[in-house]
Order: structure tokens, then sequence, then C-alpha cells
């Protein structure tokens, strides 16, 4: 069965540092997403992205986030200069349609961890 | 702020008993609405999604809509120990994002 799938399962940076998440969606899928997970609260919406452009983002997606879809297959998430709040679980998903009931798929995620 | 709420318990009940956990959105635009398990250190995985009033079935697992009432839930019929897990809702608001409740632990006792 596809799956998405995410590198690395677990980074560790410095604050200030650069990271850069990766996502491999499912094959066919067209609308790409990043969520996140600080430890013991909710899953939030960071961005979506279609059509190689970002559809729509929070208000946690400030400048120092950024999305690209460098060729064919993969999807990341670059965070330019890390904070110690950035500390989370990071989930890359994916979707074949934007229709309401088109069901997102999660990849494992990546623990990101700023020290 | 469109919040979804939820019971973050934990939900307590014994091997082959139901399982009922409930959900609360604040969007009346909201078409669909999700429930994924989240076992610990792990990410969401899909359970159902419904989006009409009414129930749907699928296995051991239903799922209620009450778009009047702005309620959603998940019964879980003869609940395992390996059901044990916390389940969240998530609400679509236009077509694009869910919006996840902080999710209810359950906990299937053997």
């Amino acid at each position: 069965e596809p799956e998405v799938t995410q590198t690395p399962s677990h980074q560790v940076t410095q604050m200030g540092q650069e990271v850069i998440l990766r996502c491999v969606p499912i094959s066919n899928h067209l609308y790409f997403y990043w969520y996140r997970q600080i430890l013991g609260q909710k899953v939030e919406f960071l961005v979506s992205f279609y059509n190689n452009e970002i559809s729509e983002k929070s208000e946690i997606f400030d400048d120092q986030f950024s999305v690209e879809r460098p060729d064919g297959s993969n999807f990341t998430l670059k965070i330019r200069s890390t904070k110690l709040e950035d500390s989370a679980m990071y989930f890359c998903a994916s979707t074949n349609g934007g229709r309401a009931t088109d069901t997102q798929y999660f990849g494992p995620g990546t623990r990101l961890t700023v020290l | 702020q469109k919040e979804v709420e939820q019971n973050s318990g934990p939900l307590s009940v014994p091997e082959g008993a139901i399982a009922s956990l409930n959900c609360t959105y604040s969007d009346r635009g909201s078409q669909s609405f999700f429930w994924y398990r989240q076992y610990s250190g792990k990410s969401p995985e899909l359970i159902m999604f419904i989006y009409s009033n009414g129930d749907k079935e699928d296995g051991r697992f239903t799922a209620q809509l009450n778009k009047a009432s702005q309620y959603v839930s998940l019964l879980i019929r003869d609940s395992q120990p390996s059901d044990s897990a916390t389940y969240l809702c998530a609400v679509k608001t236009g077509f694009q994002k869910l919006v996840f409740g902080t999710g209810t632990r359950l906990l299937v006792s053997p």
C-alpha cells in the first residue's frame, strides 16, 4: 500500500541553525501539507501546497518557514533559523484531491529537537 | 478562531465494551469530519470520515454526525486493548486544511 515517507525520523539542531525536513508524498497525490505537533499538544496546520504554490498557510507559518517541491517526488519544509519553540513533531500529509471529503494521509513524522 | 473540542480523558473501558468518543466544533460551515487514531509517538492514522448527518459504520467503528448540534462522535464496539490510543477528531474547513481537537485518550483494560 502506498504511503507517505519522511526523513529524517529525528533531527537535532542548535538554535539559529537551518533545517530541512523532507517528505515523499504518495505518488499520484497532488495536494501536500505540513502539520506540527508540540509534545502533549494538538496537531496544528502549517501550510498546504498545490500546483507548485502555497494555497493556504497558518499564522505559525511565518517568514522563517518555506516549502518547496524541488522535483517530482520530494516536498520539503525549511526552517531558516530555528528557535527552541520549533521543537515538535512535523508531519507531512498528502491527498489526491482538494474536495472536502478527500482524505489526508500522514507520514510517520520527523521529530525536531532544537537545543 | 475555529475550534474543535474534545474531552482529553482518559476514557477507561473494559475489553469488549463500547467506547464512545465525542467532539464538538464551532464552525457551522465545516463540511467533513475525520477520526484519526494516534499511538504515542506516532502519526495520525485515519479511522474513518463522515460528511452527512446520521451514522456511518465501518467494521467495529461507527461515526455519528449531527450538524445542527455541531457534534461528531465515534463509537468503538467490542473494544480491544490494542484500541488503546489517542483519538483525534479533525474537521475540514473549506477544502484544504484539517483543524484538529486535542484528542481523547482511550484506555481499554483486559
